[in-house]
């Protein structure tokens, strides 16, 4: 079966850095995205990882070690605007992308 | 301005009756997708369709069907709701299945 497992709740400062992990288990990989949605919204590809490293982009990173099933997404400079969900996905053999419960993100002032 | 549609925005509907939320892309996508997303939960893979012609099942099938006619839309019917059907349904495209999946804004369906 297909286990992706992300915190369920973060809070951060506005202006600070927050660090969103994700581990999975899952058959077979072909990716690992994550996607950015807010309240009542659909939601939006931030980043793509399929090989490991970092992937920078703007303001987000996202990590992957795929030896570790491990996957993060950083945000740097928050903003008041970034309180959303962040769900992390990853794509297994067949294709099928598998969703995490999603990690809701709260930036205070 | 290109993207995918869905309709209705939002539904109530009896149980028992039969309903066909829709969905139509623009973006000559080949990969189409329908997720249900309830509190808790998470979004749930429906069915999808890798090309025109064909679709297949997701992690949660039942009670749910689709049809891939053409290139743009992706039609997904429930034949006799039931009130475990109450979600937010989520259509989404992709150029192939490992590229980015691109929503749609979502209906919020109702079973009473």
């Amino acid at each position: 079966g297909q286990n992706i497992d992300q915190p369920t709740e973060m809070t951060a400062t506005e202006g600070a850095i927050v660090q969103i992990n994700c581990t999975y288990q899952t058959s077979g990989f072909n990716g690992l995205f994550w996607y950015q949605q807010h309240a009542g919204e659909a939601p939006t590809f931030l980043s793509y990882n399929v090989l490991d490293g970092l992937e920078e982009k703007g303001r987000f990173s996202s990590f992957l070690s795929r030896s570790k099933g491990y996957s993060y997404l950083l945000l740097k400079e928050l903003q008041m605007k970034d309180s959303a969900s962040y769900l992390c996905a990853v794509l297994d053999s067949g294709y099928a992308l598998n969703f995490g419960k999603g990690t809701s993100l709260l930036v205070t002032p | 301005i290109a993207g995918i549609t869905q309709a209705p925005t939002s539904q109530i509907l009896a149980a028992g009756r039969r309903m066909t939320l829709r969905c139509t892309q623009d973006m000559r996508h080949n990969a189409m997708y329908w997720y249900r997303q309830d509190l808790g939960l998470g979004l749930r893979l429906i069915h999808y369709s890798n090309t025109a012609g064909t679709t297949g099942k997701g992690e949660v099938p039942d009670g749910y069907s689709v049809s891939r006619a053409n290139t743009d839309d992706f039609p997904l019917t429930l034949a006799s709701a039931v009130p475990s059907q109450t979600s937010v349904y989520f259509c989404a495209s992709s150029e192939s299945s490992n590229q980015p999946q691109h929503f749609g804004d979502g209906t919020r369906l109702s079973i009473l």
